[in-house]
């Protein structure tokens, strides 16, 4: 079975800090490995995907099979990015995402 | 474009009830996923459908159901509605002609279920 772990439910940082935030995943095959971001009233949107390799926003993310990790990182974090960030893994060859629980960032002035 | 909408926003029922929830997906998508979002449970897959056909599905009771009509609307029902059934269901769009490649879902604003 497919698990998603986020073992932070709340990073609390100042504007100017780097910020990262966790995701650990168990999966025997292949998978894809997704960031999603929802900012306060707005809707859940895709922030990125690993297979892309981008850095979004200021966001990247790289793929750690050794340690079956996925976690998202930025250097300079700003107050624009505090929002609710889900770490979620698909297998490869089809889309049926598993979430994690979502880690609550709040960038402080 | 417009994006995704889901209808009606809020809704309360009581335990026994059955619920019919709506999902417009963006003009052009043809795929339509369901999803519940709970504190308990996080946000979990229920049912993927493309072309008015079940194509994905995910770990819940046959008392949920959903279907997709021909203009991609899709309506997810769920029967002898529990407790725990109280919880916020998203729904997501995306293009999806090939289900073996990525294709990015888009969301909508989501329907907040109670049950009594």
């Amino acid at each position: 079975a497919q698990r998603v772990t986020q073992p932070e439910k709340l990073l609390s940082v100042f504007k100017g800090a780097p910020v990262e935030l966790k995701c650990n995943y168990s999966y025997s095959g292949s998978p894809e490995l997704f960031w999603y971001v929802q900012y306060s009233r707005q809707r859940l949107q895709l922030l990125l995907r690993h297979i892309s390799r981008e850095s979004i926003k200021g966001f990247t993310a790289d793929l750690n099979k050794g340690e079956t990790s996925f976690h998202l990182k930025k250097p300079f974090a700003q107050e624009e990015d505090s929002a609710m960030y889900y770490c979620a893994l698909s297998p490869g060859g089809s889309y049926i995402p598993t979430f994690g629980r979502g880690t609550s960032l709040i960038v402080h002035p | 474009k417009a994006g995704v909408t889901q209808t009606p926003r809020y809704l309360i029922k009581t335990r026994g009830q059955q619920v019919t929830l709506s999902c417009s997906p963006i003009s052009g998508h043809r795929s339509v996923s369901w999803y519940q979002q709970t504190p308990g449970q996080g946000l979990q897959f229920l049912f993927e459908y493309f072309s008015e056909t079940q194509r994905n599905k995910g770990n819940f009771p046959g008392r949920f159901s959903g279907r997709q009509f021909s203009n991609s609307r899709s309506e997810m029902n769920v029967s002898t509605l529990e407790l725990g059934d109280s919880a916020l269901y998203l729904c997501a769009s995306s293009l999806a002609g090939d289900p073996k490649a990525f294709n990015e879902q888009f969301f909508g604003p989501g329907t907040r279920l109670t049950v009594l």
